[in-house]
């Protein structure tokens, strides 16, 4: 199936840093949506973008749908320990049916 | 909240064995979905539904089947365990891609 390039895999920082991660694609998405997984959990939906350019905020989170609407980021600002977890990117194909293609996720660990 | 149940959060089978994952939605959503976790491989889909009776494959279907004989319940069978189908199942539903999927909090299942 269609397959999303989530960057990076994985993620070790510090208490207090910011992290960046992203997600790119050859083809065009309608709607991008960035999931957050605690350990032994399911994703937990964080933010719905809908509109290309549409930057969005939740909290300490900031997502954009990209302007080519094949690529999307998510920020965490001052990150703390239980930002940890595996943030996955997920996204409606233009022209695609209720189903998401989902990126393969970002491991993230923060140190205290 | 929309809350999606997963009937059992670990599960050890014997290979050969059937094995049924129960996924009960309690807000009348039309889509259901299965997927399998692996580490390095993300999300992959097995199978989903839009409608009661109604099954399509995923991209990973083989060795397993779906039923959907109610709107808020979808079970996955695994008919003849094997070990590599040792994995974490989620379960998802959906009314529409606005807000997303819900996801349970898994099945982790071990197959010996």
């Amino acid at each position: 199936g269609q397959q999303l390039n989530q960057s990076p895999q994985s993620m070790f920082i510090q208490e207090g840093e910011d992290v960046s991660m992203n997600c790119t694609s050859s083809s065009i998405f309608n709607t991008w949506l960035w999931y957050k997984q605690d350990p032994g959990e399911g994703p937990v939906l964080l933010i719905a973008l809908y509109k290309a350019g549409e930057l969005t905020s939740n909290g300490r989170l900031t997502a954009q749908f990209g302007i080519t609407r094949k690529d999307s980021f998510l920020n965490i600002s001052a990150s703390i320990p239980s930002d940890v977890g595996i943030y996955f990117c997920a996204g409606q194909l233009k022209g695609g049916s209720e189903k998401l293609v989902f990126g393969k996720g970002t491991k993230l660990t923060v140190n205290p | 909240d929309v809350k999606v149940t997963q009937s059992s959060r670990y599960l050890v089978k014997r290979t050969g064995e059937k094995v049924f994952l129960e996924c009960v939605q309690d807000m009348d959503h039309e889509n259901m979905f299965w997927y399998r976790q692996d580490p390095g491989l993300g999300l992959r889909l097995i199978y989903f539904s839009y409608d009661v009776k109604m099954k399509e494959k995923g991209d990973i279907p083989e060795g397993y089947s779906v039923s959907r004989e109610k709107k808020e319940r979808f079970s996955l069978i695994l008919e003849s365990a094997s070990t590599n189908q040792t994995s974490m199942y989620l379960c998802a539903s959906s009314l529409s891609l606005v807000g997303g999927y819900t996801f349970g909090s898994g099945t982790r299942l071990t197959v010996v």
